[in-house]
């Protein structure tokens, strides 16, 4: 029952270092999202993947660029850490995005702290 | 998607049934009431959604108004591990680049005690 698999679960950068966040979800579903939670506020998207071989800026896409792989596996980099990305991201995936009646299933997150 | 309103925390004990309410007054009517809550240091997690009628399975019940301008979330007997914060959502059809988009609001952070 792995459902949605992130790596790594922790990650300290230094500002202008770049990495790559990992997810990887064994339900084939279509859909995949990248979100990312601040203190204080709910979760925002930064991307998504409506299908494989798609990708669509969400609401807060500057800094960041997304791979989807292949149907199972979605990546979010950071090309130069900045400490304003410093955040708890969570991949999340679904059926199919445009069905309003399916939910989303979410891995446990990437805790990023940039210096 | 439309907005919803939920309080800002709940108290519960432990084996109590807990009633967590969330308004939606301009819901459209192909608008679905998703719940999802999150646990301390994880990613949320789906609890149940509902289009008209009252939903059960076997984490919660939810219970929609005749108007659906208002659901409630039912935890039937509470646990310790229930403790987390509860988001109502509701999502509609989707398109453009709200794509599927979950929008979380600040929930209902539910305390258990024992």
């Amino acid at each position: 029952n792995a459902g949605v698999t992130q790596t790594p679960k922790f990650q300290v950068l230094k500002t202008g270092q770049s990495m790559t966040l990992q997810c990887a979800q064994d339900m084939n579903h279509n859909s995949m999202y990248w979100y990312r939670q601040d203190p204080g506020m709910g979760l925002r998207l930064i991307y998504y993947s409506a299908s494989e071989g798609t990708t669509d800026k969400g609401e807060v896409p500057n800094g960041y660029n997304v791979s989807r792989l292949n149907k199972r596996e979605f990546s979010l980099r950071l090309e130069s850490a900045a400490p304003s990305q410093t955040s708890v991201y969570f991949c999340a995936s679904s059926v199919r995005g445009s069905y309003s009646n399916q939910p989303q299933h979410f891995g446990d997150g990437t805790r990023l702290s940039i210096l | 998607d439309a907005k919803t309103t939920q309080p800002n925390s709940m108290e519960s004990n432990e084996e109590e049934p807990v009633h967590l309410p969330c308004n939606h007054s301009t819901i459209s009517g192909t608008d679905y009431i998703h719940w999802y809550r999150q646990l301390p240091s994880q990613g949320p997690e789906y609890v149940i959604h509902g289009l008209t009628s009252n939903v059960n399975n076997r984490m919660a019940s939810l219970a929609i108004a005749e108007d659906r301008k208002s659901s409630t979330l039912i935890l039937h007997r509470a646990t310790l591990r229930d403790a987390a914060v509860y988001y109502c959502i509701l999502r509609g059809n989707a398109g453009g680049t709200s794509y599927g988009k979950l929008t979380f609001g600040q929930g209902t952070i539910l305390t258990v005690h024992p």
